[in-house]
């Protein structure tokens, strides 16, 4: 089955620091990645969407120059959280599809836990 | 507009049964679902798509009602292994690029 990846696994850093988080797809192409954000007990929130070679689309309220995300190839995605605070703690993950459409899976990453001292 | 599941929660012995419900104020093009256990990530289970589908797989089987907008997810004679939460993520026609709104979750608990 397709199998997505994701760098690191969980992260604690001081606030005002940039990290980076990576989402690979191992076994196929990735058309379209997308990035979730989830607290606790609560839903996935679609933070943005993005295509290899373009600029990511952002879901409305979220930040696009707090939240770097670079679709570098068909298999990379990699989301910077820049000057992370506190309030930005949370369990990020990927997915990715090989499609672009409604009817494709989307594949997900085993997710990244992001805490900000 | 996120679609909304129910129940919030249930909890079931092992061998019963349980159906979850997803409804959307939308129009659908597809329903995906979704289970996820506790500080994992979301493990894909099927999609349905416009056109009345049903689909199942070992015990788990879903209907996607278009017209009422609207899908059921069963799960028949319950394992311990189905604990977790489900979530169904809709995609509507106003959506791009394959964008899903994910509902707030069932808890599904199921005990010895």
């Amino acid at each position: 089955g397709a199998v997505v990846s994701q760098h690191p696994s969980w992260v604690i850093c001081k606030s005002g620091t940039s990290v980076k988080i990576e989402c690979r797809s191992l076994d196929f192409q990735a058309t379209t990645m997308f990035w979730y954000r989830q607290f606790p007990k609560q839903s996935l929130m679609l933070m943005a969407t993005s295509n290899e070679g373009s600029k990511a689309t952002y879901e409305q309220g979220v930040e696009k120059d707090k939240f770097l995300i670079n679709h570098a190839s068909l298999t990379l995605s990699t989301l910077t959280v820049t000057s992370a605070h506190p309030e930005d703690s949370s369990f990020y993950i990927c997915s990715a599809t090989p499609g672009t459409g409604l009817i494709d899976t989307q594949y997900f990453g085993p997710g990244t836990r992001l805490t900000v001292l | 507009q996120q679609p909304v599941q129910s129940p919030q929660a249930v909890i079931l012995r092992e061998g019963e049964d349980a159906v979850i419900n997803c409804s959307s104020s939308k129009a659908l093009y597809s329903v995906h679902w979704y289970r996820q256990k506790h500080g994992e990530a979301p493990v894909f289970l099927m999609i349905l798509l416009k056109g009345g589908e049903q689909k199942g797989h070992d015990k788990i089987s879903a209907s996607f009602n278009e017209k009422k907008q609207q899908s059921s997810l069963y799960l028949t004679a319950s394992q311990l292994s189905y604990s977790g939460t489900y979530f169904c993520g809709t995609g509507d026609y106003g959506g791009s690029q394959g964008n899903l709104i994910f509902g707030k979750g069932t808890k599904l608990s199921v005990k010895p």
